[in-house]
Order: C-alpha cells, then sequence, then structure tokens
C-alpha cells in the first residue's frame, strides 16, 4: 500500500528562521513521483516541485530546498529565512503508476513577524 | 496557457438538496481529471478521477457522483446532500507533459 505522513501538524516560527517540514512515504513502486503543494489561506493548492523517483539530486528554489532520500523514504522541504507570505498549509504527495495520487495530511506553517 | 474554473465559488445548502458543481479547463485536450474534498483541517481526499469522456473511476462510496459529459468538464454531483458532505471541494487535472496535478480555486460547501 502505498502512504504518505506528514507527522508535524502545525510548526510556528518567527520570521527569518529556517523551517524543515517532514515527508516520509511509502511504496513498493521502483517508479514514482512526489511532491509539494502550498494551500494559503485562499485555499487554492500551488504546485511548488515534482521530483522523480530516479532522481535524487537536491533541488533549491530561492528560499526553498527539498532534501529526497530514497535511503530514508523521505523528501524533506526546507525554507530558509521563513516570511509571513509563508504562512500555509504544506502537503506532500506521492504518485506512481496509477492515476491516483495520495496526499499527506498537511503541515501548517505559521511565521510570526 | 492552461487554466482550470470550479463554480460556484461558496454554497451554502439544506441537508436533502441536490448539489452540482461543476469544473472546466482550459487550454488543454484530453486532461485527467481529478476531484477532491478537504474536511475542516484535514488532508485531501480523492472522490473520482477520470481519464476520459465517460470514464469515471470512483475512490470513496458515498452518495456523490462524477461525470464526464465533455473532453474538459468534469462534474460533481448529489441527489440528497448530508451534512458530512461540507468541505472544500478541489478539481485538479494533470498536465500532458508531466504529471504534476494543478488544481482549480475550489467550491467551499457547507451543507445545514
Amino acid at each position: 500500500a502505498q502512504k504518505v505522513t506528514q507527522a508535524q501538524t502545525e510548526i510556528s516560527v518567527v520570521e527569518k528562521e529556517d523551517v524543515t517540514l517532514d515527508c516520509v512515504y511509502e511504496t513498493r513502486d521502483t517508479t514514482y513521483y512526489l511532491f509539494w503543494y502550498k494551500q494559503p489561506p485562499s485555499g487554492e493548492l500551488v504546485f511548488l516541485i515534482r521530483r522523480n523517483s530516479f532522481d535524487e539530486q537536491n533541488e533549491i528554489s530561492g528560499r526553498y530546498s527539498w532534501n529526497f532520500q530514497k535511503s530514508t523514504s523521505s523528501f524533506n522541504f526546507t525554507i530558509t529565512a521563513s516570511q509571513v507570505v509563508d504562512s500555509a498549509v504544506y502537503f506532500c504527495a506521492l504518485a506512481s503508476g496509477t492515476y491516483k495520487y495520495i496526499f499527506g495530511t498537511g503541515t501548517r506553517l505559521k511565521v510570526l513577524a | 496557457s492552461q487554466t482550470i474554473h470550479q463554480w460556484p465559488a461558496t454554497l451554502v445548502q439544506p441537508v436533502g438538496s441536490p448539489l452540482s458543481l461543476e469544473c472546466t479547463v482550459e487550454g488543454t485536450s484530453n486532461p485527467n481529471l481529478y476531484w477532491y474534498r478537504q474536511a475542516a483541517g484535514r488532508g485531501l481526499q480523492l472522490l473520482f478521477y477520470s481519464v476520459g469522456i465517460g470514464q469515471i473511476s470512483s475512490e470513496v462510496p458515498q452518495n456523490l457522483s462524477a461525470s464526464r459529459p465533455q473532453d474538459r468538464q468534469f462534474i460533481l454531483s448529489s441527489k440528497k446532500l448530508l451534512l458530512s458532505d461540507s468541505g472544500f471541494y478541489l478539481c485538479a487535472w494533470i498536465r500532458g507533459d508531466g504529471n504534476e496535478q494543478f488544481f482549480g480555486p475550489g467550491t467551499r460547501l457547507t451543507v445545514l
């Protein structure tokens, strides 16, 4: 069975702090994709990143970075120098050979000014 | 460019009333389409997905149904709403050259 676990329900940090959101996944497929989405208060999910199972290279995009480690089945997301605008719910998701996407339960990030 | 629309944006309905939510995608053809529900403070629950016109797969047996009458149109329906149907309904589609899902703005449904 496939599963995505985001153990952190809610995280609060002070602006300019770094914060890491954890994501652990389970799958028996050798080919799969991992995603992160951001859901701001408006509700619409915004796509942030996609990684495939054959590419463990870490990625950095501005203040965002992602650490994909197959050995620990983790795909963690770090925000450097957090800002109030980063406050949102963040979802990790897994997709493989089927058309179904498995989402984690989300982590609510609160960045305090 | 591709865009996805959902309407209505918000809806308040009495228990037992019917429901029809619509999702349309522009700028692409033959997308895979998805309906999700998000209860307050919860994660996303996949309700239905469709790989083509008239092809619907149901993930959760309940009083909701979905239809795809046209290539870029996906409709979520109910004959009689329950209180537990309240939530935020999101439609999503997959881009042809990748498999990341893109989401619509959502419909916030309150059943009283």
